[in-house]
């Protein structure tokens, strides 16, 4: 069974940082691409990043490049969102998810002060 | 970015009677290997998204066929043959060929 295990969300200030984990089991990590989507309070859903399975190409949606940084360890079959600069409008619950299919419980993040 | 546009935004409907949700993609969503990368999502209250159907009409397992999807290029259509009280929930499609994935607004069901 594929489990996505998120972790490190919380409460930071306007221009903090917050590291989010993400720990994955059930499934060969290293063979997926991996992703993080979020979902603010009350509204839709939003493809923020992804990586290869090697981790030698990234994407980002446009408003979090150059603040976000997602990355990987095979090895420990995690998957990783380092989030910089952080404003209120980052306030979401942030999904770890293996290709659309599988996707974890999420991790809430809250950007105030 | 690609925009999905789905109908309605709320649909009240009946248990046991059928129920049709549209999307629509501001550009086609056929891949230059032929699929189309045309995707459903369920999120019923207070969990997370789960993924119904990929490629616009295949279920992923363990969704029921009462679930059914179909459509081709920008026009695309998910069903559902006979409505159930656990269907309740938001349903939101998403594309995922042209960077960044995009999804739908979300279409509300809810029994009336």
């Amino acid at each position: 069974e594929v489990q996505l295990v998120e972790s490190g969300g919380g409460l930071v200030q306007p221009g903090g940082s917050l590291r989010l984990s993400c720990v994955a089991s059930g499934f060969t990590f290293s063979s997926f691409w991996m992703s993080w989507v979020r979902q603010a309070p009350g509204k839709g859903l939003e493809w923020v990043a992804n990586i290869k399975k090697d981790g030698s190409e990234e994407n980002y949606v446009d408003s979090v490049k150059g603040r976000f940084t997602i990355s990987r360890d095979n090895a420990k079959n995690s998957l990783y969102l380092q989030m910089n600069s952080l404003r209120a409008e980052d306030t979401a619950m942030y999904f770890c998810v293996r290709v659309a299919a599988d996707w974890g419980q999420g991790t809430l993040v809250t950007v105030s002060s | 970015d690609v925009v999905m546009t789905q109908s309605p935004l709320s649909l009240p409907v009946t248990l046991g009677q059928p129920a049709s949700i549209s999307c629509r993609s501001s550009q086609s969503l056929v891949y230059s290997d032929g699929d189309t990368y045309l995707n459903w999502f369920q999120q019923r209250p207070g969990q997370s998204p789960r993924r119904l159907i990929y490629k616009v009409s295949n279920r992923d397992s363990g969704v029921p066929d009462r679930f059914s999807g179909s459509g081709s290029g920008t026009d695309f259509t998910l069903k559902i043959s006979r409505v159930e009280a656990e269907d309740v929930g938001v349903y939101y499609c998403m594309q995922g060929i042209h960077w960044p994935w995009t999804f739908g607004q979300g279409t509300k069901v809810e029994i009336k």
